[in-house]
């Protein structure tokens, strides 16, 4: 079937600007992960959604940062005023339980000019 | 804070060589391990896990893993390595405690193999 699908692939945007980044999951995964993969600073998880529980935001780094779920599937991030310290590779993680193995997207990436 | 660490950040091989990639992992409680790999141009995938049982637990592609839990190290190895093994490998961690099984990852070990 499907793997988690990710849109878009690449995004350019100017300093100051909003941008919105979606995550398609796998179909029947309640558990949702987003991560950012940066230059040395390796892989970092942003935030959790578990069904319709609250999710776990501590991972995100700053209040620009948000991200919902909706219907239980698809998420979207949303980084608000971009920093150029926000390029990255941001991914997106599903599995089918919190215990289970994740399956990780293509990935976004995200270029602050 | 929990941490895992990888000891090589590039490695270089020629085809057919063995190859061993350290991981350890700073938590004193109960932990799942894994082992991802990004090949060029590709998304990550995974190369094997350890959730309990057998602490010498075997993935795709011949890799295999040790799960050493006095040394907490969960080494990466491949008795003979192809080129098509050339990618980016990570060690990660998920914590047995709560539901967030957030992975906690290693910064990566590149992987060259030469033909």
């Amino acid at each position: 079937g499907a793997g988690v699908s990710q849109s878009p692939s690449n995004k350019v945007t100017e300093k100051g600007k909003d941008v919105e980044l979606r995550c398609d999951p796998i179909s029947g995964h309640t558990a949702l992960y987003w991560y950012r993969q940066s230059l040395g600073q390796g892989l970092e998880f942003l935030i959790y959604f578990q069904g319709n529980s609250a999710p776990d935001k501590s991972g995100l780094p700053s209040d620009r940062f948000s991200a919902e779920r909706t219907g239980g599937s698809v998420s979207t991030l949303t980084i608000q005023r971009t920093q150029q310290e926000d390029s990255a590779v941001y991914l997106c993680a599903s599995s089918g339980t919190s215990y289970n193995e994740q399956f990780f997207g293509p990935g976004t990436r995200l270029t602050v000019l | 804070a929990q941490s895992v660490s990888q000891h090589n950040h590039h490695v270089i091989l020629s085809e057919a060589a063995s190859l061993e990639l350290g991981c350890n992992y700073s938590y004193g409680g109960t932990v799942n391990l894994f082992w991802y790999v990004q090949y060029p141009g590709q998304h990550l995938q995974l190369l094997l896990k350890y959730f309990s049982g057998d602490p010498l637990v075997k993935g795709i592609k011949g890799f295999e893993a040790e799960f050493i839990k006095s040394k907490f190290s969960f080494n990466l190895r491949k008795p003979s390595v192809q080129w098509s093994d050339t990618a980016e490998y990570f060690c990660a961690v998920t914590l047995n405690a709560g539901n967030n099984r957030k992975l906690i990852w290693g910064l990566g070990t590149s992987l060259a193999v030469n033909p």
